[in-house]
């Protein structure tokens, strides 16, 4: 499994676009970026998964460059609501495990 | 989608004691997986768990310590074994959706604090 990395934390005000990239130097050509969210005292949760170049829903976009060796999941407009740990993780379509990696601890200031 | 629950919550529990957690998906569902995540840190998968084999543990884990049992398709259960502090964690339990994409839903986790 490609080994992912980025920033361990990250602080915006509400309103502002936040963007958080990750690399994933070693991704396989049949492997999908995904993000993840995790709120205080619950589970993840699932935002937005892409193979290339940009993929957007209600929640994010996420652009992933040709050599998709590195992607961004940019949150439009944030509130203090978004407050929260991000996680870029690389995964098979379906039927493997996934790992986490230590994610990014996004606070949002009012 | 299909709904995830754990039982209990929370827990407090005296060293050398054991302690089951239960995970219930309202749907049939082929793989899930239990995760531990320390105070402050990122998930770290326990093991896989499908109907009708054993759990394939990860690097780290073994049987003895989380035996985890998955009698149907909606039902898992984690134990911790003979716990000492060290084990005080979150425990998630999570399963893969039924859709094309590697997507897995979580559980609200149980909170353990041994003594």
């Amino acid at each position: 499994l490609a080994k992912t990395t980025q920033p361990i934390s990250m602080d915006s005000y509400e309103g502002q676009e936040v963007n958080i990239t990750c690399s994933h130097n070693n991704i396989a050509t049949n492997d999908y970026i995904t993000w993840y969210q995790q709120f205080p005292s619950q589970g993840p949760r699932f935002i937005i998964q892409g193979y290339k170049t940009k993929v957007t829903n209600e929640v994010a976009s996420l652009f992933i460059p040709a050599d998709r060796k590195s992607s961004t999941l940019s949150l439009p407009r944030v509130s203090l609501s978004d407050t929260a740990v991000y996680y870029c993780l690389v995964v098979k379509n379906r039927d493997d495990k996934i790992i986490f990696g230590k994610g990014t601890r996004l606070h949002i200031l009012p | 989608s299909a709904v995830i629950s754990q039982k209990p919550s929370r827990d407090i529990c005296q060293r050398g004691t054991s302690l089951t957690i239960q995970c219930q998906v309202d749907s049939q569902v082929t793989m899930m997986f239990w995760y531990r995540q320390q105070p402050g840190q990122s998930l770290t998968l326990i093991a896989t768990a499908n109907q009708g084999s054993e759990a394939t543990y990860e690097s780290g884990f073994v049987i003895d310590k989380f035996p985890i049992s998955r009698p149907n398709l909606t039902f898992s259960t984690l134990t911790v074994s003979n716990m000492s502090p060290e084990d005080s964690s979150i425990y998630l339990c999570s399963f893969e959706g039924q859709g094309s994409r590697n997507e897995q839903f979580f559980g609200p986790g149980t909170r353990l604090t041994v003594l």
